[in-house]
């Protein structure tokens, strides 16, 4: 079936490197949602691409959607203690005769100060 | 406060008995979701409704069962649990049913199974 797939599942990095995870699908997405969730916390909506080859950056955040519309990537320049969380990439996959978001497996990000 | 609220927030409860987990929507959302959340595990879709009626069904188990009322609140119904079914229930609201709608998520229910 249709799969979102992301990596790295782990990555640790110090305070002030960069950091990127990478999100993958099998079939070409009509969109690709971004979410944050902080250790404890709840699944919060960073961003939506839709236009092939975009780019959003949010302050030291920059998402940016393929050529192809089938993977995409969160870049975060400097990381600060903040970053700490799970990045989630969602694209839509068919379920039956609706589509619904599937959630990618998550990249949980540590930052060491 | 992302203005969805979940109740409650934790419950403890043992194998075989039945649970309510509920739900009420942002305020202005019509559409709600359900997904559950295992210790190391993603976010997994079980169903969602838009203004009360089934829309979407995921990886939702039998046992499992849901419905949305007039006033938009949501429940999840969890009968014969299993140790298994011990994770984080997440719900979550969006304003429509398609599916480029951000989502809203709740704090949450932490279900822990005895």
């Amino acid at each position: 079936g249709q799969q979102v797939m992301q990596i790295p599942q782990y990555q640790h990095v110090q305070e002030g490197e960069d950091f990127t995870t990478y999100c993958n699908s099998s079939t070409t997405l009509s969109n690709i949602q971004w979410y944050k969730q902080r250790p404890g916390g709840h699944p919060v909506f960073l961003i939506q691409l839709v236009k092939s080859g975009e780019v959003k950056k949010q302050k030291r955040l920059t998402f940016q959607f393929g050529e192809a519309k089938k993977n995409s990537s969160l870049h975060i320049t400097a990381t600060q203690t903040t970053d700490v969380g799970t990045y989630f990439c969602a694209g839509p996959t068919a379920r039956g005769s609706a589509r619904q978001l599937t959630f990618g497996s998550g990249t949980q990000l540590t930052v060491l100060p | 406060d992302s203005g969805v609220t979940q109740t409650p927030k934790h419950l403890i409860t043992a194998t075989g008995q039945r649970v309510t987990l509920r739900c009420s929507p942002r305020s202005g959302d019509l559409s709600v979701y359900w997904y559950q959340q295992s210790l190391d595990q993603g976010l997994q879709f079980l169903i969602q409704y838009y203004n009360g009626e089934e829309r979407a069904k995921g990886n939702i188990l039998e046992r499992f069962s849901a419905q949305q009322f007039p006033d938009l609140h949501s429940e999840l119904n969890l009968s014969s649990l299993e140790l298994g079914d011990s994770a984080l229930y997440f719900c979550a609201s969006s304003l429509h049913w398609t599916d480029n709608q951000p989502q809203h998520f709740g704090d949450g229910t932490r279900l822990s199974i005895l």
